[in-house]
């Protein structure tokens, strides 16, 4: 079946712009998360949904992220007002839940955000 | 606060040897998951082992294995026959032991190189 889709592939912004990405998750995944991974580093954990509530906001790292999900579908990551320490590569995860082997995350291919 | 450590940023195999990536975690938790995730230049994270630290067995997955040492917090990759596919960032992640949501924290990675 389909696996976790992002959109865009890449985005270029201005310095100051706001910038939505976009995930799909994968069909009947109830569990939804966002990375943020910059260059080099590892991932860091950003926010995690299930369903469309949000019980984990710890890693959102400023005001100026946000993040909403509709039902256990979509999710759309908000940057507002875009500095260039935000280019990095945004990663979106999925699992079917959160117990046993259902956490197993499936990520899908990120999008690459580059602020100048 | 756990966190997993990866001290080798680069590494490289000759095709069809072995090579092993090192990974240390520190967690004060007896029940846990270690992972080892492969990430291709097409950004997409995949899972490429799993480890439960209440299995004194090491995981394996065809070419892939583990080396977990408990109490050494040590889970290391053993890459057997090593293929050009193979080439990709390499992380270690740790996720608590929980019958609910629990955070995942990743290591900065390792980049392998395979020489044909």
């Amino acid at each position: 079946g389909a696996g976790v889709s992002q959109s865009p592939s890449n985005k270029v912004t201005e310095k100051g712009k706001d910038v939505e990405l976009r995930c799909d998750p994968i069909s009947g995944h109830t569990a939804l998360y966002w990375y943020r991974q910059r260059l080099g580093q590892g991932l860091e954990f950003l926010i995690y949904f299930q369903g469309n509530s949000a019980p984990d906001k710890s890693g959102l790292p400023s005001d100026r992220f946000s993040a909403e999900r509709t039902g256990e579908s979509v999710s759309t990551l908000t940057i507002q007002r875009t500095q260039q320490e935000d280019s990095a590569v945004y990663l979106c995860a999925s699992s079917l839940g959160t117990s046993g082997r259902a956490y197993e995350q499936y990520f899908g291919p990120g999008t690459r955000l580059t602020v100048t | 606060a756990q966190t997993v450590t990866q001290s080798q940023p680069e590494m490289s195999v000759q095709e069809a040897e072995t090579v092993t990536l090192s990974c240390t975690y520190d967690t004060s938790e007896s029940d846990y998951y270690l992972f080892w995730y492969k990430q291709p230049p097409s950004r997409q994270m995949i899972l490429v082992i799993r480890q439960e630290a209440y299995k004194q067995q090491n995981a394996t997955e065809n070419r892939f294995s583990v080396n977990f040492q408990k109490a050494a917090k040590s889970f290391s990759l053993k890459i057997s026959d090593s293929q050009l596919g193979d080439a990709a960032m390499y992380f270690c992640a740790y996720r608590r032991y929980s019958g609910g949501y629990q955070k995942v924290t990743f290591g900065t990675g390792t980049k392998l190189q395979v020489i044909p």
